[in-house]
């Protein structure tokens, strides 16, 4: 089956510390992996994908077929970061979301 | 470019009332398709379309109809609101015609059904 999971539903730290948003999935075939966020007030947008390997506003996500993971990482982390953010995965003609993670970053 | 618009932004429905939620795109994409928005749940997909007069079922089809008559609109109709059906509604499109991969969201409807 496909599926993607986040484990963590809200994720707290203080700016300037680390931030990693757990990303699972499950997936027969060759996966195609994306972050997406939502700040508040604003629309869902993609933030970035795997196949790009690219770094978009200090974040970055790395694909690990072994693990089946695709976490999220930023090293330091800033109060603008605050935001709902989902893992997704395409499968065939669909886009599989995670639960989503809230991360809120204090001052 | 006005990119994905929906409308109405809030809805309230009794309970057994019919209404449609409008989705509109002007990027001339040809994949569109519906999530709704839960607490906990994240984004399930609805419904979608790979282009004009194609559409599909996602994961929570029930109680909801599509079509996709126009490559520009994508309505997402309720037959028959229900409680369960309070959510926050989202469409989206993506410039690739061979899968979502990149989606272009609205705003959200937000829908309240008592």
């Amino acid at each position: 089956a496909q599926r993607v999971t986040q484990p963590e539903k809200l994720l707290s730290v203080f700016k300037g510390a680390p931030v990693e948003l757990k990303c699972n999935y499950s997936y027969s075939g060759s996966p195609e992996l994306f972050w997406y966020v939502q700040y508040s007030r604003q629309r869902l947008q993609l933030l970035l994908r795997h196949i790009s390997r690219e770094s978009i506003k200090g974040f970055t996500a790395d694909l690990n077929k072994g693990e089946t993971s695709f976490h999220l990482k930023k090293p330091f982390a800033q109060e603008e970061d605050s935001a709902m953010y989902y893992c997704a995965l395409s499968a065939a003609d669909k886009l599989i979301f995670g639960t989503g993670t809230r991360l809120q970053v204090f001052p | 470019n006005a990119g994905v618009t929906q409308t109405p932004k809030f809805q309230v429905l009794k309970t057994g009332q019919s209404m449609t939620l409008q989705c509109a795109q002007d990027m001339n994409h040809e994949y569109m398709s519906w999530y709704r928005q839960d607490p906990g749940m994240g984004l399930r997909l609805i419904h979608y379309s790979v282009g004009a007069g194609i559409t599909d079922q996602g994961e929570v089809p029930n109680g909801y109809n599509v079509s996709r008559s126009t490559t520009e609109d994508f309505p997402l109709r309720l037959l028959s609101a229900a409680p369960s059906q309070t959510s926050v509604y989202f469409c989206a499109s993506s410039p690739n015609e061979q899968g979502p991969n990149e989606q272009y969201f609205g705003p959200g409807t937000r829908l309240t059904v008592t």
